[in-house]
């Protein structure tokens, strides 16, 4: 079945760096793209970003821009989310979700818990 | 971006009752409106898509309408396993914008 599973929790300090895994399975990772989605604590869903597991190309929530990069590692189909210089609001749940051009999210994540905090 | 609104933020339901959720776009998105299912701790699930299409292995109870800029997801019959929020979402441009969410709780 298909299947993406994330890295665990992590707890950071105010200006440091984050970098989520999500690998992966039961589909050809290369037919579709990863978005990624967070959700603060209490709150709604974010978009933050799409990269195609193609051809690399990515397209990033405006305010991310300069902060996030995505990335993806076709030979271990595993995608990835750097999040830089972190700030408390960027504790929240981050999701990976399988979606191509039409802009649904079939399948996601597990979620991975980051915590900014001095 | 495109500003998706649902309404209500929250409604109290009985197990048996017919459940309306509705979600505005900011703007025209044709027929490119999604649903997703979220219960506490876990990763939302996507219900509906491209507006009415029901997704693989979601019960036949659930089913979405609406094109332009008004939209629907309707609960036929409220079950114990339904009490959870909602979010709808646009995949028309990007970014890709959510609703606030719709939580449906026991009455």
């Amino acid at each position: 079945q298909v299947q993406l599973v994330q890295s665990g929790a992590e707890v950071k300090k105010p200006g440091a760096s984050v970098k989520v895994s999500c690998k992966a399975s039961g589909y050809t990772f290369t037919s579709d793209g990863i978005n990624w989605v967070r959700q603060a604590p209490g709150q709604g869903l974010e978009w933050m970003g799409w990269i195609s597991a193609y051809t690399g190309n990515t397209n990033y929530a405006q305010k991310l821009q300069g902060r996030v990069t995505m990335t993806t590692d076709t030979s271990t189909s595993t995608a990835y989310m750097e999040l830089r210089s972190l700030r408390s609001d960027d504790t929240a749940v981050y999701y990976c979700a399988r979606g191509g051009s039409l802009g649904w999210f079939d399948t996601w994540g597990q979620g991975t818990l980051v915590t900014v905090s001095s | 971006d495109i500003q998706m609104t649902q309404s209500p933020s929250s409604l109290s339901a009985s197990v048996g009752d017919r459940v309306t959720v509705t979600c505005r776009a900011s703007q025209t998105i044709s027929s490119y409106l999604n649903w997703y299912q979220q219960k506490p701790g876990k990763a939302p699930k996507l219900l509906i898509y491209a507006a009415s299409s029901l997704q693989s292995g979601v019960p036949s109870r659930f089913s979405g309408s609406g094109s332009g800029t008004d939209f629907t997801l309707t609960i036929s019959s409220l079950q114990p396993e339904d009490f959870a929020t909602y979010y709808c979402q646009q995949s028309y441009a990007t970014p890709r914008t959510f609703g606030q969410g719709t939580k449906v709780e026991v009455k």
